[in-house]
Formats: structure tokens, C-alpha cells, sequence
């Protein structure tokens, strides 16, 4: 098994630009989890989805952010416009529905706002 | 409310047995997680231990549960360089739906 895919793994970008961060969960896991890593502020949960449904997104900092699940395979995060207070490593995380609910993570994209 | 606290760093010698700590305030949880986190890596899941559980041993790894004292912790026995990394427990609570709530990390650093 892959594991969980992110793209791109290092991002840079110029304040205001747009950014999006993708991830392909592991196939067959219904759930699919959007992280946000700072030395400030630790590991935050941005939002979650259930089997495509977005459930909880009362993690995203702002409407600057916004997360989508078109299919079961794939993930976006987009940020627009971008602000060098965005910088920080973006996880995914995807788990399967019931029982222990494991998070499995993808490596992260770092992304840097210049 | 849910808060999950660590120590922040932990330094033991190789060879030696490493405690981490962890705390937790709300009593509902249904199951406690352990993540090792490398440099530049994302979170690898350790081990886990269901809330009626005190006690999970997995090779090297030994996990205690005292639910009275909302208190966990991870021994690693024998430890090794290839150990030092953040070490991350979190908590899965009832009606959470399915996210975690993860500790504020706790760096071990394993010297020779």
C-alpha cells in the first residue's frame, strides 16, 4: 500500500498568491483528515470528512481557507490569498470508519509564504 | 473541555528505559493513541490501548493507562538512537465523532 499521498512536498510562494495542497488517502478509508503543524502553535486539526461530507471545519482559520472532496480519493486545500503566517506544514491524514479510528499521515507539504 | 498535555523534552541515555507522560482531562475518552513523528516526516503511528485497558505491551513498547488519574504513558525499553524523535499521544473521545485530539508532542532525544 502507498500510504498517503501529498503533493506537492515543499511548497514556496509570494504573499497573496493562491496555494493548493493535494492528498490521496489510502484506498478504502472513509475518512480524511486536514492538519496544520507550527512550532507556535503545535499540530491542529483544520477540518475533517466523512465518506466525501465535510464534518467539522471548525479548525480553519479563516475564509481564506477552504478544503474540498470531490471523490474518495482525493483531497484539496486551498489558500487564497496566501500570508507568511500561513507557513507551516500541512499534514493528511486518512482512517478507516469504526474501530480504533487510526489516523494514518501522509509525509506533509511545507509550505513557506514569503 | 479537551486538553492533552506533555512534557516537552525528555533526554535519556542509550541502552536506557524512556517514560514519556501524558495527561488528559476529559473522561469520555474511548481510545488513546501513541504517534512517533521523525524529522521531516508526518505522524507514524506507535500504538494504541482502548480506555478499558490499563496495560498494552507491543515488543519494546509498553503502554500504561490509569483512567482514575487521566494519566498515559509510553515506556521504551532499551533505548535506542533510531528513538529519538517527537512522540505525540492523543485521544479519540465519545460523540467526537472520529478526529483526535493530540498532545502538545514531547521531544526524547537519545544520547550515547
Amino acid at each position: 500500500d502507498a500510504g498517503v499521498i501529498q503533493s506537492p512536498r515543499h511548497e514556496v510562494t509570494e504573499m497573496g498568491q493562491e496555494v493548493t495542497l493535494r492528498c490521496k488517502p489510502i484506498s478504502g478509508h472513509n475518512s480524511l483528515f486536514w492538519y496544520r503543524q507550527t512550532m507556535m502553535r503545535g499540530l491542529e486539526l483544520l477540518i475533517y470528512f466523512n465518506n466525501n461530507v465535510p464534518i467539522d471545519d471548525s479548525g480553519m482559520p479563516e475564509d481564506r481557507f477552504s478544503a474540498k472532496m470531490p471523490n474518495a480519493s482525493f483531497s484539496t486545500l486551498k489558500i487564497q490569498p496566501s500570508e507568511p503566517r500561513d507557513s507551516a506544514v500541512y499534514f493528511c491524514a486518512s482512517s478507516p470508519l469504526g474501530g480504533g479510528d487510526t489516523q494514518y499521515f501522509g509525509p506533509g507539504t511545507r509550505l513557506t509564504v514569503l | 473541555g479537551e486538553d492533552v498535555e506533555q512534557s516537552l523534552f525528555l533526554s535519556v541515555r542509550e541502552g536506557d528505559s524512556s517514560v514519556i507522560n501524558c495527561t488528559y482531562t476529559d473522561s469520555s475518552s474511548t481510545y488513546l493513541y501513541w504517534y512517533k513523528q521523525e524529522p521531516g516526516a508526518g505522524l507514524q503511528l506507535l500504538t494504541y490501548i482502548f480506555s478499558n485497558m490499563d496495560m498494552k505491551q507491543d515488543q519494546r513498547l509498553t503502554v500504561l493507562l490509569n483512567k482514575k488519574d487521566k494519566h498515559l504513558s509510553l515506556r521504551i525499553a532499551d533505548t535506542q538512537t533510531g528513538d529519538s524523535a517527537i512522540y505525540f499521544c492523543a485521544e479519540k473521545l465519545t460523540g467526537g465523532g472520529n478526529k483526535l485530539t493530540f498532545g502538545t508532542g514531547t521531544q526524547l532525544k537519545v544520547e550515547l
